[in-house]
């Protein structure tokens, strides 16, 4: 079925260290990835996106990197600081479809 | 930058209460969403929206209706409040592609 998920619930780094969060998606509909970054007692917030027809996007301290033939999205945080603690979404979505399917989080542990 | 506002961060409700949350958005965005967050559940979605007076169910709108009368603004009515539906709800809107979220509702019901 259509589903998003994380591979692992928890992750917990020290600061300064890259961090790889890591999802795999079901429907090879899908066209177009979106990571959500959700911090406690906020809504989710817009942090990078990629659409199907690329396989690496960067942004600032961010990449993420898209596997298509074996349906998984990573997002890697280069040199992880503590207010990148937080929960980390993925989310897909189909050319024909309106709403986001999310997986259930990544929850990402700074310690300095 | 978008905004997305909600009418109000924390609730408190009695069962069998009618609610209403509200959602605003800036950016004449077509589409507007309802979420509700649960742990170990994540973000499951209630209803959506992709233009005035249009309204499509998501995975689970039971106990729920929603309604669109402006492009701006996306309610959430849950006709008697449960207890079932205590929970933190999030709003959302988008034109065609990502979406940008409200910093939610935390709704309690007693």
């Amino acid at each position: 079925g259509e589903s998003v998920g994380l591979h692992l619930p928890t992750l917990s780094v020290q600061e300064g260290d890259n961090s790889i969060i890591n999802c795999a998606y079901s429907n090879s509909a899908s066209d177009y990835f979106i990571w959500y970054k959700q911090e406690s007692g906020k809504g989710p917030q817009f942090i990078i996106d990629i659409r199907s027809n690329m396989d690496k996007r960067q942004g600032q301290r961010v990449t993420v990197l898209l596997n298509k033939t074996v349906k998984h999205l990573s997002l890697q945080i280069a040199a992880t600081q503590p207010g990148d603690s937080a929960v980390y979404f993925c989310a897909e979505k189909t050319q024909a479809g309106t709403a986001l399917i999310f997986g259930k989080g990544t929850t990402l542990s700074v310690s300095s | 930058d978008v905004k997305v506002t909600q009418s109000s961060r924390y609730l408190v409700k009695r069962t069998g209460e009618k609610v209403f949350l509200e959602c605003v958005q800036d950016m004449d965005h077509e589409n507007m969403f309802w979420y509700r967050q649960d742990p170990g559940l994540g973000l499951r979605l209630i209803y959506f929206s992709y233009d005035v007076k249009m309204k499509e169910k998501g995975d689970i709108p039971e106990g729920y209706s929603v309604s669109r009368e402006k492009k701006e603004r996306f309610s959430l009515i849950l006709e008697s409040a449960s207890t079932n539906q205590t929970s933190m709800y999030l709003c959302a809107s988008s034109l065609r592609l990502g979406q940008f979220f409200g910093p939610g509702t935390r709704l309690t019901v007693l």
